[in-house]
């Protein structure tokens, strides 16, 4: 069974400039889940997706950040425009729905804004 | 304070010791614990699930949690040189919620 995949695995960009992250979850996983890791902080909680709904976004930093997840299946996470502060590793993760709470981690997305 | 509190390390033990690595955590309604594994630029790996007081062994890895203490911590028995990695705690109040993580700790095993 394939596990989280996220693309792209690197991106460098400028500020100001648009980007666009995206996860695939375990296929049949209702849940998916956004995180961040900025330097020298730990992981971060940025939102939570049941199916095609966001049932908790209280971890998203601003209003540059856009998840969406159309028909319940991939997502993306986009920035922008995207700021210095943004840089990090942009992780994924999906659980089933009826299993609970063990959360799969994809490789996530280092993300660097210059 | 921060939610979930580690150690960051390094925990450095000679290969076949056993490493112990601790995690406190502030949230009294916090139900279910998480140690995960990072290697260096990987995704991290669930190693070991608990989700009330005592002992959970698997193999080398034997979890313990005290919530009265609001503590958890992971024991690796028999330290090999491949667990050298960066250890995180992780918590969540309710199933299906998101985890709160600690800093991790880094933990490297010497041959």
């Amino acid at each position: 069974e394939a596990g989280v995949t996220q693309f792209p695995s690197h991106s460098v960009i400028e500020k100001g400039q648009t980007v666009t992250l995206r996860c695939d979850p375990i296929s049949g996983h209702d849940n998916l889940y956004w995180y961040r890791r900025v330097m020298g902080k730990e992981i971060k909680f940025l939102l939570h997706f049941v199916k095609e709904s966001k049932q908790d976004e209280s971890g998203m930093p601003n209003n540059r950040f856009l998840a969406e997840r159309t028909g319940g299946t991939y997502s993306t996470l986009k920035v922008q425009p995207a700021e210095l502060e943004d840089s990090g590793v942009y992780f994924c993760a999906s659980s089933p729905r009826l299993a609970g709470v063990t959360q799969y981690f994809g490789p996530g997305t280092r993300l660097l804004v210059l | 304070q921060k939610e979930v509190e580690q150690n960051s390390g390094p925990l450095s033990v000679p290969e076949g010791a056993i490493a112990s690595l601790n995690c406190t955590y502030s949230d009294r309604g916090s139900q279910s614990f998480f140690w995960y594994r990072q290697y260096s630029g990987k995704s991290p790996e669930l190693i070991m699930s608990i989700y009330s007081n005592g002992d959970k062994e698997d193999g080398r890895f034997t979890a313990q949690l005290n919530k009265a203490s609001q503590y958890v911590s992971l024991l690796i028995r028999d330290s090999q040189p491949s667990d050298s990695a960066t250890y995180l705690c992780a918590v969540n109040k309710n199933a299906g919620n998101m985890l709160t993580f600690g800093g991790g700790t880094r933990l490297m095993v010497k041959p």
